[in-house]
């Protein structure tokens, strides 16, 4: 069954370090999200992103986050300087199509220090 | 802003026995999604409902949309220790990309 790859599992950073988390959506996938997951919260939507620009973000998602598919294949987020509040679990997800499901991936572990 | 409310957030029952997790909401929303998710890991998804009254089955799973599209259900019937974990219930927002979702009911089935 085809997956969601993310990389690292695991980040710890110093606060104030950029940080770039890495996604390999599904091939025949058309919209890209990005959401987060304190330890014990709900799991809250970042930003999506389709035909190549970001189609919606929420307000979490401010100046110190970015987005970008350099390469057809892989989806980044990039924090520019980390703060401890950052410290989540971050998942990646694609769909094919408005009214489908997702499919997650594994997420990474960010860890502000 | 839309909310989705899942009761109960714990729910702990012997094998062999049913039991009903709710998604509610003021809000009217596209779809719903139920997801499951293991510790350290991402949702799964179980199911995805985009029309009002609409019933899904999986297996022993039955999942139905609420006929005003604001509310969402899941049954499991006989109950497995295997169907432990978390479920989360999901929002497709009306003329949004994002999902919106529960905060999760831990059900623990005892053997």
């Amino acid at each position: 069954e085809p997956e969601v790859t993310q990389t690292p599992s695991h980040q710890v950073t110093q606060m104030g370090q950029e940080v770039i988390l890495r996604c390999v959506p599904i091939s025949n996938h058309l919209y890209f999200y990005w959401y987060r997951q304190i330890l014990g919260q709900k799991v809250e939507f970042l930003v999506s992103f389709y035909n190549n620009e970001i189609s919606e973000k929420s307000e979490i998602f401010d100046d110190q986050f970015s987005v970008e598919r350099p390469d057809g294949s892989n989806f980044t987020l990039k924090i520019r300087s980390t703060k401890l509040e950052d410290s989540a679990m971050y998942f990646c997800a694609s769909r094919t199509g408005q009214f489908y499901g997702y499919t997650f991936g594994s997420g990474t572990r960010l860890t502000v220090v | 802003t839309q909310l989705l409310e899942q009761s109960p957030q714990f729910l702990s029952i012997q094998e062999g026995e049913n039991l009903t997790v709710y998604c509610n909401s003021s809000s009217v929303f596209s779809s719903l999604q139920w997801y499951r998710q293991e510790p350290g890991e991402g949702p799964v998804l179980l199911v995805t409902v985009v029309t009002g009254g609409e019933v899904k089955k999986l297996k022993r799973l039955t999942f139905q949309f609420g006929d005003a599209r604001k509310d969402s259900s899941l049954h499991i019937t006989a109950a497995q220790p295997g169907d432990t974990g978390l479920y989360l219930c999901a929002g497709g927002v009306q003329g949004a990309q994002k999902l919106v979702f529960g905060q999760g009911t831990r059900l623990t089935i005892n053997p």
